[in-house]
């Protein structure tokens, strides 16, 4: 079956650094991957989606990889701050307006002052 | 940028009753919604798939009699769980495809259910 792995739980780091955060899939071949903010009590936030076609995309400090061979993303938080604190969610989507969404089960991001 | 919003938020309701949740996209358009469940420090489990005008789809394991499902235009879905038990106790979240851009969800903000 699918399945998709945030491989920490937590992570905590110093502010200023840079923040890795790692997911791998297996069983799927995704037409994209996403990354998703979530905070306690709310809905994720959509942060950016990179294509199978495409190895890296960035915005602002955020900067995501896709490694259809390894079946691998890494999403890099550079010049961390203690506002970055939160649960990042990878996830799968297919090529349709129709298909659905497979979550990582997150990793949460503390960043220490 | 696009946004989904939900109604209420928050309810507490009394065992046996039935519940509805709101969720509308604001400044587009939305063939398909979806309805997630997330318990405290897990991740959203996926519900069932609403398309406008359509039965929705439901994910194994999901009972469509206890979560009714409605799409009833391109901007509104609703969700009434009906005979509420205190295990429906969750957060709902739903979310919504753009019939344009490129594909990503745009998510509600989701609502705390709450059955005593």
């Amino acid at each position: 079956s699918q399945k998709i792995e945030q491989n920490s739980e937590a992570l905590n780091i110093q502010e200023g650094k840079t923040a890795t955060l790692t997911c791998n899939y297996t069983n799927y071949s995704p037409a994209y991957l996403q990354w998703y903010r979530q905070d306690p009590g709310r809905g994720p936030v959509f942060l950016l989606l990179i294509r199978e076609n495409e190895k890296e995309k960035r915005k602002e400090r955020l900067k995501v990889t896709f490694d259809t061979t390894l079946k691998q993303s890494l999403f890099h938080i550079t010049a961390s701050q203690p506002a970055d604190s939160a649960t990042y969610l990878c996830a799968l989507d297919g090529y349709s307006s129709a298909s659905k969404i497979i979550f990582g089960s997150g990793t949460r991001l503390s960043i220490r002052p | 940028g696009a946004v989904v919003s939900q109604h209420p938020s928050r309810v507490i309701c009394k065992s046996g009753t039935s519940v509805k949740i709101e969720c509308r996209s604001l400044d587009f358009q939305a063939t398909t919604m979806f309805w997630y469940r997330q318990f405290p420090k897990q991740s959203l489990m996926l519900m069932a798939t609403s398309n406008e005008g359509s039965k929705a789809t439901y994910e194994q394991g999901v009972e469509k009699d206890k979560f009714l499902i409605n799409h009833a235009s391109l901007t509104l879905s609703t969700l009434t769980v009906t005979s509420a038990h205190p295990e429906d106790s969750s957060f709902y979240i739903c979310s919504a495809k753009s019939v344009l851009g490129y594909n990503e969800q745009f998510f509600g903000p989701g609502t705390r259910l709450t059955v005593l």
